[in-house]
């Protein structure tokens, strides 16, 4: 069975400029998480899908961060523009629908690096 | 609203040596407990998880964890450690009673296995 897959694996890019990271869950895995992880600090929540609806977007940092998931398969999050401070690792995540406090499976990760 | 601690940041220890990395959470709802590990350029990986039942849990890779109640602690352990536990390892609380509820992570421990 396949992994969760992140693309691209690093991604450098100016101040100014838009990025869509990209997330292909675990087939048939409803629920879908993004992830980031700022400058080695904790991992932080940014938004949850269940099949192609926000779940919950309750820690997507500003407007300029858009995540969409069309058709419920893979999701796509853009940074338009982004900033500085948007660096990190985003991680992307996916579990089973019906397995309550079961676990999710990440994938490896973007760095995204913005100068 | 939990928050999980990870008090040490980095923690070196000799090959076959024990090892604990201790992890407390706070919160007002009863939570699921998790470890995982991110190994050098991989995706986070499932250690061990608490859901309910014996509060001592094991998990792959000889690891294990026991969950205290009373001291909202969730300690990773392992009685020996080998070269290839060297990683990354981050400890994780979700609500128990909010379905597929995203993960509130701790800042990580980086564990270093010296030769």
């Amino acid at each position: 069975e396949a992994g969760v897959t992140q693309f691209p694996s690093h991604s450098v890019i100016e101040k100014g400029q838009t990025v869509t990271l990209r997330c292909d869950p675990i087939s048939g895995h409803d629920n879908l998480y993004w992830y980031r992880r700022v400058m080695g600090k904790e991992i932080k929540f940014l938004l949850h899908f269940v099949k192609e609806s926000k779940q919950d977007e309750s820690g997507m940092p500003n407007n300029r961060f858009l995540a969409e998931r069309t058709g419920g398969t893979y999701s796509t999050l853009k940074v338009q523009p982004a900033e500085l401070e948007d660096s990190g690792v985003y991680f992307c995540a996916s579990s089973h629908g019906h397995d309550r406090g079961g676990e999710q499976y990440f994938g490896p990760g973007t760095r995204l690096t913005v100068t | 609203a939990q928050s999980v601690t990870q008090l040490d940041s980095q923690v070196p220890v000799f090959e076959e040596a024990p090892v604990e990395l201790r992890c407390n959470y706070s919160s007002s709802v009863s939570v699921y407990l998790f470890w995982y590990v991110q190994y050098p350029n991989q995706g986070l990986q499932l250690l061990l998880k608490y859901l309910s039942g014996s509060t001592l849990v094991k998990g792959i890779n000889g690891f294990e964890a026991e969950f205290n109640k009373s001291q909202t602690s969730f300690h990773l352990r392992k009685p020996s450690v080998h070269i290839s536990d060297t990683a990354e390892y981050f400890c994780a609380v979700s609500d128990r009673d909010n379905y597929g509820q995203n993960f509130v992570f701790g800042p990580g421990t980086r564990l270093s296995v010296l030769p």
